[in-house]
């Protein structure tokens, strides 16, 4: 397997962009997370899906962010507009119970 | 709530010193623990788990018990080596939260010097 795959690795936008982050979780995982990583507030979880159904997203720092798992090999995440303050780097996690598989994160910069 | 606490760090070592990162947690129902590492431009990897009180998480020569009647989780080593230099995190999760949400802790950065 392949493991969890994120795209792109590395982005960097202007402040007002729109940015769409996305994974492609393991095959047979029902359970997929979105973490933003920074110095200042370490790892934070913003929403996680049960079965392609969002379960809990009171990590979602703002309206702005907003995330989607059309199916069960696909997920996003969008922030619009962006800002300075998003830069980060963002981890997708997939689980079958409670072990989860993170992917390599994608660098958000926003300028 | 749930939550995890581990040492301050960075913790830095000589190669071949032996390593302990102190992890405690609080929990209601009967959580699993587990160690992640996360390695420089990487993302986290799990290292180890543990499922009930009293079990032993191996991997790597990395070591951890479950210690019910203190709470804690602590990560040993015997002897590191450079390439251990990582950041390592706890978490736990609640069997009785059907989530699988992990709760991790702020993590502990381990430096190894040659």
């Amino acid at each position: 397997d392949a493991g969890v795959i994120q795209s792109p690795r590395h982005e960097v936008t202007e402040m007002g962009q729109e940015v769409t982050l996305r994974c492609k979780p393991i095959s047979g995982h029902n359970s997929l997370f979105w973490y933003r990583q920074t110095m200042m507030r370490g790892l934070e979880l913003l929403i996680y899906f049960n079965n392609n159904v969002p379960i809990d997203d009171s990590g979602m720092p703002e309206d702005r962010f907003s995330a989607k798992m059309p199916n069960a090999s696909f997920s996003t995440l969008k922030i619009q507009p962006s800002e300075p303050r998003d830069s980060a780097v963002y981890f997708c996690a997939s689980s079958h119970f409670y072990e989860q598989y993170f992917g390599p994160g994608t660098r958000l910069t926003v300028t | 709530g749930n939550s995890v606490t581990q040492m301050e760090g960075p913790v830095t070592l000589s190669e071949e010193a032996f390593l302990t990162i102190n992890c405690t947690y609080t929990a209601t129902g009967y959580p699993s623990l587990f160690w992640y590492v996360q390695y420089p431009g990487e993302g986290l990897q799990l290292l180890l788990k543990a499922t009930k009180a009293d079990d032993k998480g191996s991997n790597k020569g990395f070591e951890a018990t479950y210690r019910k009647e203190t709470t804690s989780f602590h990560l040993e080593k015997g002897s590191v080596q450079v390439s251990d230099s990582a950041v390592y995190f706890c978490a736990l999760s609640d069997s009785m939260d059907s989530s699988y949400k992990l709760i991790f802790g702020s993590g502990t950065r381990l430096l190894v010097r040659p």
